[in-house]
């Protein structure tokens, strides 16, 4: 079964810590997105990359970076966490390619920063 | 620019009735993608179906089916005979071929409670 994972179904960090969410998929896709979801906001587009050391900026990526060193793997850090970033984060993934068939998702990554 | 209304935001139903969770859609685009997805209390976003914008006809999966009219630029979703297991947050989505590599814009999403 094809899977996106991210390492932490839970998180708790302290304001000012650096943090690092990490995202796996298998399924070989090139396009990998991190969203931040709140009560009342959807689903908002943080960061998101094309390809191996590709990135660009979503629509609220204040606060934040990625990496991508390898294809499978898609990381958002926190540079300095805020509590305003007490957030749920998901991951996705697609294929490239003609057509659209939308992503495939984590399970997401509830953080708390206190 | 893309957006999505979902304007229901919490819809409450007893076991057995029909509901209909409602999808408006703005988008300048004439190829489009729309989508929904169910999010579970367990927190992953489950595919529902997918739909581009030359394809009218509505579906029908079980007890789920979709209603998709370009003319009101509106996707609406209809669980018939709700079930307990249907409680969850459902988003209606919108592709974005801008960029890069074609994104998701979610709609804010209604959560729906089936109760016995």
């Amino acid at each position: 079964d094809v899977k996106v994972t991210q390492s932490s179904r839970y998180l708790v960090k302290r304001t000012g810590e650096k943090v690092f969410l990490e995202c796996v998929q298998d399924m070989d896709h090139e396009n990998m997105f991190w969203y931040r979801q709140d009560p009342g906001l959807g689903l908002r587009l943080i960061y998101f990359s094309y390809d191996v050391k590709m990135k660009e900026k979503g629509d609220i990526p204040e606060g934040y970076s990625v990496s991508r060193e390898k294809k499978e793997r898609f990381s958002l850090i926190l540079e300095s966490a805020s509590t305003n970033q007490t957030s749920m984060y998901l991951c996705a993934s697609s294929l490239l390619g003609t057509g659209f068939y939308g992503y495939t998702f984590g399970s997401g990554t509830r953080l708390t920063v206190v | 620019a893309q957006k999505v209304t979902q304007a229901q935001t919490e819809i409450s139903v007893v076991e057995k009735e029909d509901v209909t969770l409602d999808c408006v859609y703005e988008t300048r685009d004439t190829t489009y993608y729309l989508f929904w997805y169910k999010q579970p209390p367990s927190g992953e976003l489950v595919f529902l179906i997918r739909r581009n914008s030359f394809d009218e006809q509505n579906e029908i999966s079980g007890r789920y089916s979709w209603n998709f009219q370009k003319s009101t630029s509106s996707f609406n979703f209809t669980i018939t005979a709700s079930q307990v297991v249907d409680s969850a947050v459902y988003f209606c989505a919108l592709s974005d071929p801008t960029g890069t590599a074609s994104k998701l814009t979610f709609g804010t999403g209604t959560r729906l409670q089936v109760t016995l």
